[in-house]
C-alpha cells in the first residue's frame, strides 16, 4: 500500500535554530498539507499546497515557516527561527484531489517529531 | 463553523459492537462528515466518510439521520488494536484538504 515518509522521524534542535521536515508524498497525489499536534492536544492544520503555491494556511502557519517542493518527490516544511513552543508532532499529508466535492481521503505519515529546547 | 460534540472516552471489550455518536447540530447543507482514526504517536488514518444514510465499508459502518444533526460511527467486533482515538469531522463538499481536528473520543479496548 502506498504511504507518505517523513523524515526525521524525531529531531531535537535549540531555540533560534532553523529547522527542516521532510515528506515523501504518495506518488501519484497533488495535494500537500502539513498538520502538527502538540502533545495531549488536537490536531491543527497548517497549511496546503498545490501546483507549487500555497492553497490555504492557518493562523499557526507565520513568516516562521515555509514550504517547499524543492523536487518531484519532496515536500519540505522548514521553520526558521524556532521556539519553544514548536515543539510538536508535525504531520505531512496527501491527497489524490484537492478543494471540492468528495475529494477522498487524506494519507498522513508517521509524523515527525521536534523538540525545541 | 459548525462544531461536533462527541464523548471524550469510551471502553468496550473485545468482540464487542461500539456505537460513538457525534452530535452535528449546526451541520450546514454542503459539509460531509468524516472519521478518522489515530493510534498514539501515527498520523491519523480516514475511516469513512458519508452525507446522508448509511455508508459501510470493511472496517465501519457510518449512520446518519435524516437531519443529520448526528452521526455514528459503529465498529463491529471490535479488538484491543482498536484502541485509538476517534475523530469525527465536519467538511465542506467532501475535501479532506484542511481538517478541522476536535478531540475526539478516546476509545479503550479491553481483554
Amino acid at each position: 500500500e502506498p504511504e507518505v515518509t517523513q523524515t526525521p522521524s524525531h529531531q531535537v534542535t535549540q531555540m533560534g535554530q532553523e529547522v527542516i521536515l521532510r515528506c515523501v508524498p504518495i506518488s501519484n497525489h497533488l495535494y500537500f498539507y502539513w498538520y502538527r499536534q502538540i502533545l495531549g492536544q488536537k490536531v491543527e492544520f497548517l497549511v496546503s499546497f498545490y501546483n507549487n503555491e500555497i492553497s490555504e494556511k492557518s493562523e499557526i502557519f507565520d513568516d516562521q515557516f515555509s514550504v517547499e517542493r524543492p523536487d518531484g518527490s519532496n515536500f519540505t516544511l522548514k521553520i526558521r527561527s524556532t521556539k519553544l513552543e514548536d515543539s510538536a508532532m508535525y504531520f505531512c499529508a496527501s491527497s489524490a484531489s484537492g478543494k471540492g466535492a468528495n475529494t477522498g481521503e487524506l494519507f498522513f505519515g508517521e509524523g515527525s517529531r521536534l523538540t525545541v529546547l | 463553523l459548525a462544531k461536533t460534540t462527541q464523548p471524550i472516552s469510551m471502553d468496550s471489550y473485545e468482540g464487542q459492537e461500539v456505537n460513538i455518536t457525534c452530535s452535528h447540530n449546526n451541520i450546514a447543507t454542503n459539509d460531509y462528515i468524516t472519521w478518522y482514526q489515530q493510534f498514539p504517536s501515527q498520523g491519523p488514518r480516514f475511516i469513512i466518510q458519508g452525507y446522508k444514510t448509511k455508508v459501510t465499508n470493511e472496517v465501519a459502518s457510518l449512520f446518519i439521520p435524516a437531519d443529520r444533526k448526528s452521526s455514528t460511527l459503529s465498529l463491529p467486533r471490535v479488538s484491543l488494536s482498536d484502541t485509538a482515538v476517534y475523530y469525527c469531522l465536519l467538511n465542506y463538499g467532501g475535501s479532506q484538504g484542511n481538517l478541522i481536528f476536535g478531540k475526539g473520543t478516546k476509545l479503550s479496548v479491553k481483554p
